[in-house]
């Protein structure tokens, strides 16, 4: 059964400072993986899209890692602010391409001052 | 504005009511697809639409019925409602089903 792992499941840290979000999953044959941001209440935003081929990318203060040979995906949250207190959402997808995305849970981060 | 409309943003209804939800897809956008979370739960992929067609389904109750009108905009039916229908539903579209998801903000419905 496809799956998508995310730890921790929740997390707070200090306005700054770094924090890495971790994703794992057994989806396969493997499309491409994608990072949200998902403020409470409100819809997903993209953070970053990356093939089998890619292994890092990044997006401002954010940046994605992928190893598809562990099937493990990072999410580095660099001088964390107070806005990026959200949940963040692994999503893959399989090969395909036109079959849905499979979801993570999600890890809720809170910045706190 | 992601570009993806969603009407209404809020609706609170009563258990065994019926209610439309509606979505307006990003300009271009051909595939629309329907989600639910419930209160602190992932994203529960429920149905899409391609150009008109169900393209896939996943755990969508078969109280819960939608389509794609042709012009491109979709909606989502919920009849018979339960207290645990109670979520947040939302829709996403993108240009060919493959990349490109854009989701919209979201409706919340509340069954009392």
């Amino acid at each position: 059964k496809n799956q998508v792992e995310q730890s921790p499941q929740s997390l707070i840290i200090l306005e700054g400072k770094n924090c890495t979000l971790q994703c794992n999953y057994t989806v396969s044959p493997f499309s491409n993986l994608r990072w949200y941001k998902q403020d409470t209440g409100r819809g997903p935003v993209s953070l970053t899209i990356m093939t089998f081929s890619e292994n890092t990318k990044s997006n401002g203060r954010y940046t994605a890692t992928l190893d598809a040979d562990t099937k493990q995906s990072s999410l580095h949250i660099t001088a964390s602010q107070l806005s990026d207190s959200a949940s963040y959402i692994c999503v893959v997808s399989e090969n395909s391409g036109n079959t849905p995305l499979v979801f993570g849970k999600g890890t809720r981060l809170s910045v706190i001052a | 504005d992601s570009g993806v409309t969603q009407t209404p943003k809020h609706l609170i209804t009563a258990t065994g009511q019926r209610v439309t939800l509606r979505c307006s897809p990003r300009s271009g956008d051909l595939s629309v697809y329907w989600y639910q979370q419930s209160l602190d739960q992932g994203l529960q992929f429920l149905i899409q639409y391609y150009n008109g067609e169900e393209r896939a389904k996943g755990n969508i109750l078969e109280r819960f019925s939608a389509q794609q009108f042709p012009d491109l905009h979709s909606e989502l039916n919920l009849s018979s409602l339960e207290l645990g229908d109670s979520a947040l539903y939302f829709c996403a579209s993108s240009p060919d089903g493959k990349y490109g998801y854009t989701f919209g903000s979201g409706t919340r419905l509340t069954v009392v």
